[in-house]
């Protein structure tokens, strides 16, 4: 069935580095994409999002970048700092056309440690 | 503007007991979801509805549970006779509506123990 998934399921970085978490979805009909951040205890938090007629999307510090040849998202933070430790999930929602432009597909989830 | 609220935050309850689990939107929206996260999984959709109809809910269990967005006051998440297995976060979203690509803003979810 369609599934959203992520590659790798923990990420440790340096304070002050890069991170970049990755996402792989398999509904090519998917025109909405969006990364959560979850805190412990907490609800996910949206970050950024981007339409399937865009390939990159920037925001304060996060960049999403979309390739639909090969179904990958990608999250880009700069400059992590330990308050951006956290489960990132990738989620995705299907076309109007297809009737579900409202039911989001989250995948698993990357664990995000920043390291002081 | 408060956001979603969510009520109790954490509940515990024994196998066959009934569980609610309750939803504020956020002022103005007329959109609620209701998602199940088990452990160290996503979020799983279960149910959309908007004030006094059930749009979608496909996700949720035939047998057991039910939920419900009345004209007046919260949404409500139902589970009878709990067993173990449904012992997980259950979140609830809210959007204002449903067309152009609306952002679902989550509360803190409920998490649910069944002992």
């Amino acid at each position: 069935g369609e599934s959203v998934g992520l590659h790798l399921p923990t990420l440790s970085v340096q304070e002050g580095d890069n991170s970049i978490i990755n996402c792989a979805y398999s509904n090519s009909a998917s025109d909405y994409f969006i990364w959560y951040k979850q805190e412990s205890g907490k609800g996910p938090q949206f970050i950024i999002d981007i339409r399937s007629n865009m390939d990159k999307r920037q925001g304060q510090r996060v960049t999403v970048l979309l390739n639909k040849t090969v179904k990958h998202l990608s999250l880009q933070i700069a400059a992590t700092q330990p308050g951006d430790s956290a489960v990132y999930f990738c989620a995705e929602r299907g076309s109007r056309s297809g009737g579900s432009n409202y039911k989001l597909t989250f995948g698993k989830g990357t664990l995000l440690t920043v390291n002081p | 503007n408060a956001g979603v609220m969510q009520n109790p935050r954490h509940l515990v309850r024994r196998r066959g007991q009934e569980a609610r689990l309750r939803c504020s939107p956020m002022k103005g929206h007329s959109h609620v979801y209701w998602y199940r996260q088990l452990p160290e999984e996503g979020l799983k959709f279960m149910v959309y509805l908007q004030k006094e109809n059930i749009i979608d809910e496909s996700g949720m269990p035939k047998e057991r549970f039910s939920a419900e967005f009345p004209k007046e006051g919260p949404s409500i998440l139902r589970i009878q006779q709990v067993v173990r297995g449904d012992s997980a976060a259950y979140f609830c979203a809210s959007s204002p509506l449903l067309e152009g690509h609306n952002e679902q803003f989550f509360g803190p979810g409920t998490r649910l123990t069944v002992l």
